[in-house]
This record gives C-alpha cells, structure tokens and sequence, in this order.
C-alpha cells in the first residue's frame, strides 16, 4: 500500500495563478480532509469528504474548492493563488471519524 | 473552535516526565494525539473515545476528562526520540471532522 500520496511535493505560484493540489489514498478510506500549515498556527481544517460525492467546509475554506468524485481522489483547486495562502498543505484519510488519521507527505506551496 | 494547548513548548532532559494538556469549549465525542518532526507529516499517537475507549501506542499514555472537555498527554522518561510538535485533535461543531490545536513543541536533550 502507498498509503496517502500527495503531488507535488513542491510548487511556486505567482499571484492570481490557478493549480490543483493532488491527493490520493488505496485503503479505502471513506474520510478525507485538507490542512494547512502555518508556523504557530497548528493544522488548520480547509476542506474535508465523508465518501464520494460528500463535502463540507472546514476552519479556513475560503479561496480553496474541492470534489470528491472517486473514494480515493480529494483534490484541493486554488482558483486564484494569493501570498496570503504560501503554507504546507497536508491531505489526510481515515476509515471514519474517530479512528487514525493517516497524513500524506505535504505540499510545500509558495505564492509570489 | 480550535482546542487550546498547553505548554506552548517543553524542554526537558532524556529521562525526565512531561504533561501536555489540550482543552476544549465544546463536549467532546474524541481527542486525538498526533507528534509531527521536523518537515515530515503528523504521525498518530493515540485516539481517546467518550466513554474510556483508548486506541494507540502502548507506551503512550493520556487521559480524557469528558466532563471538563480536557485530554493531557503524559510523556514519561523522554528519550531524545520525543522531541517534535505534539497536536490535540477534537471534534469540530458538526462533530464530522478533526481540528487541531496549535500545537506544544517538545524538546528532549542529552
């Protein structure tokens, strides 16, 4: 199993640029969710999926949209890439609320 | 609404305890524990469930006071494999998803 995978690793924007965050899971986990990393901020909740078709909005949704079309697919779209969103973003899945959450690797995303 | 952690930071000696503690305003259904190093990903450390169901490390222990709303995380004789940022995490409004405090840095010397 991979596990949870996360591309790309890296990526620089300039403002007002468009891009899609991939992340993507092979153990059948129902639960998704994206976070964002700021230095003294913790993981900050943006979007999160319940199974296909199912999303709701985080902590910090705006700016960022998100589908579910597949169980293994949650991918994060920044229609417009503003400095205000340089962070690390991390993908997690669990089987369901309350059990583990296993995190990709991170997205180490930086807007000019 | 975020779960509040305390200490912010911890620098301890190998073989010296440590208590994190993470609170919440709201009743909570789970907290979750995660330990994070230095540019890599969360990793699980344990899941305390209303009701006393635990799931985790063996060698970490927590506890959950569902009353108060407050889960500490008890780190006994700290091995330099310790450090890194501890998180809380608790159920959000909805009780459907994960949020997590920001964090208490842990730091373990020689």
């Amino acid at each position: 199993n991979a596990g949870v995978t996360q591309t790309p690793k890296f990526q620089v924007l300039k403002t007002g640029q468009s891009m899609t965050l991939q992340c993507a899971q092979d153990m059948n986990h129902e639960y998704m969710s994206w976070y964002r990393q700021d230095p003294g901020m913790g993981l900050r909740l943006i979007h999160y999926s319940v199974g296909a078709g199912i999303t709701d909005q985080g902590e910090v949704p705006n700016g960022y949209n998100v589908s579910r079309s597949t169980t293994e697919d949650f991918p994060l779209r920044l229609l417009s890439a503003a400095p205000s969103q340089t962070s690390v973003y991390f993908c997690a899945s669990s089987q369901g609320f309350g059990y583990e959450q296993y995190f990709g690797p991170g997205t180490r995303l930086t807007v000019t | 609404q975020q779960p509040v952690q305390s200490p912010q930071a911890v620098i301890l000696r190998e073989g010296e305890d440590a208590v994190i503690n993470c609170s919440s305003s709201k009743a909570l259904y789970s907290v979750h524990w995660y330990r994070q190093k230095h540019g890599e990903a969360p990793v699980f450390l344990m899941i305390l469930l209303k009701g006393g169901e635990q799931k985790g490390h063996e060698k970490i222990s927590a506890s959950f006071n569902e009353k108060k709303q407050q889960s500490s995380l008890y780190l006994t004789a700290s091995q330099l494999s310790y450090s890194g940022t501890y998180f809380c995490g608790t159920d959000n409004q909805a009780g459907t998803a994960l949020i997590f405090g920001k964090g208490t840095t842990l730091s373990v010397s020689s």
